[in-house]
């Protein structure tokens, strides 16, 4: 089972909301991540959990705070975006050990900002 | 800065022909090489992860890695329309992120 799960599929928010996206995966893999994708662009990576602790935080505006609960739970709350802060957000998880380190993605959340 | 080259495309390719996809890294120490799959408004699919050098091959897939080189590619043998896609190459960096090719559009004409 290579399943990342995340939810919702969709959301759209005002800019004084805040929400949250959820992401679950049971492959027992080690590191989650969160990546942020616009339009014709590759994933650009946010945030890197290694054995739940936050390993990587790539500069990312304090308005979009990660959360690691458990091995298996990353959440990424959401606080006072902006429009341009819509995009595809997408779950990622991983093994940490050399040879097996393939990281397989949810279904991502498609976000709305207005 | 670590980088990770790929044509944007698009690449057309005739229905039931091999597809070649290219992709050049300049990290030469990185050890680990991914080719996702990804539908326009989907989330990337891992297709083929390769990590030696030499051919390794799934079905109509096959990974190429070529270390001297800083070379990566992905064949896809006998194309069929269900493969347009943008295909991604990825490396695998330090603390454990991807560095990512900005992606090939693949167009497969029936």
């Amino acid at each position: 089972d290579t399943e990342v799960t995340q939810t919702p599929k969709h959301l759209v928010m005002g800019m004084t909301n805040k929400k949250s996206l959820k992401c679950e995966q049971h492959m027992g893999h080690r590191a989650m991540y969160w990546y942020k994708q616009k339009a014709k662009k590759p994933p650009e990576l946010m945030f890197v959990y290694s054995y739940e602790k936050l390993s990587i935080n790539e500069s990312v505006p304090s308005r979009f705070s990660p959360e690691c609960p458990n091995s298996s739970l990353l959440n990424l709350h959401l606080h006072a975006l902006q429009p341009e802060d819509s995009a595809l957000y997408l779950c990622a998880s991983s093994q940490i050990r050399a040879g097996d380190t393939e990281a397989f993605f949810g279904q991502g959340t498609r976000l709305t900002v207005v | 800065q670590k980088e990770v080259e790929q044509n944007s495309g698009p690449l057309s390719v005739p229905e039931g022909a091999i597809a070649s996809l290219n992709c050049t890294y300049s990290d030469r120490v990185s050890q680990s090489f991914f080719w996702y799959r990804q539908y326009s408004g989907k989330s990337p699919e891992l297709i083929m992860s390769i990590y030696s050098n030499g051919d390794k091959e799934d079905g109509r897939f096959t990974a190429q890695l070529n270390k001297a080189s800083q070379y990566v590619s992905l064949l896809i043998r006998d194309s069929q329309p269900s493969d347009s896609a943008t295909y991604l190459c990825a490396v695998r960096g330090s603390n454990y992120q991807l560095i990512w090719g900005a992606g090939t559009k693949l167009i497969i004409k029936p």
